[in-house]
């Protein structure tokens, strides 16, 4: 079976611009997690989608990240304006079922802010 | 909110020796932990998971315990080998939620 992917990898963009971040679970994968990684710290939630519904979005840091599952199958992740402590590594992530579930992860998309 | 540990940032071991890593979580007991294996420049990936009612788990050479006392979880590789060497990632669930990870050990299985 396909892997989660995500597009871009990279992203190196000013601050005060606008990035979108696309995620593309495993086909059947109702769960579609957002985290990321800003340098040297832990691998941080920020919103769970289940289908097209946010399940949880208790990390998601301030109201200039904005997330949609339309129809259920991808998702993106937009940063607008983005700053420079936006800079990390977005991961997503899918599960068959919610809370026992492993998760499947993408290998992220590296964002830089200048 | 929920808050993973683990014992050391980097670990080095010689190749065919036992690597021990450690995860310490605080708060309540998880129902379960899962620990994943993390690359440089990949996504972390699944390896194992252990229910609280579980005392131990194996997969391998792998072997994760699960101790509701000391509120720990340890994470054996047996027989390591320098391909073993990654960022080992602890996670546990927060309140059925979401996952909690820990910052991760990188461990150096060293020919």
């Amino acid at each position: 079976e396909a892997g989660v992917t995500q597009f871009p990898s990279h992203s190196v963009i000013e601050k005060g611009q606008t990035v979108t971040l696309r995620c593309d679970p495993i086909s059947g994968h109702d769960n579609l997690y957002w985290y990321r990684r800003v340098m040297g710290k832990e691998i941080k939630f920020l919103l769970h989608f289940v289908k097209e519904s946010k399940q949880d979005e208790s990390g998601m840091p301030n109201n200039r990240f904005l997330a949609e599952r339309t129809g259920g199958t991808y998702s993106t992740l937009k940063v607008q304006p983005a700053e420079l402590e936006d800079s990390g590594v977005y991961f997503c992530a899918s599960s068959l079922e919610g809370r026992i579930s492993p998760l499947h992860f993408g290998n992220g998309t590296r964002l830089t802010v200048t | 909110s929920q808050k993973i540990e683990q014992n050391s940032e980097a670990l080095n071991i010689q190749e065919g020796k036992t690597a021990t890593l450690t995860c310490n979580y605080t708060n309540y007991s998880p129902a379960y932990l899962q620990w994943y294996r993390q690359d440089p420049g990949r996504g972390p990936v699944f390896l194992l998971l252990i229910r609280e009612n579980e005392k131990e788990k194996r997969k391998e050479r792998l072997k994760v315990t699960f101790d509701t006392t000391l509120k720990q979880s340890l994470f054996h590789i047996t027989a390591s080998q320098p391909a073993d060497s990654a960022t080992y990632l602890c996670a546990r669930d927060n309140y059925g939620q979401n996952f909690v990870f820990g910052p991760g050990t990188r461990l150096s299985v060293l020919p």
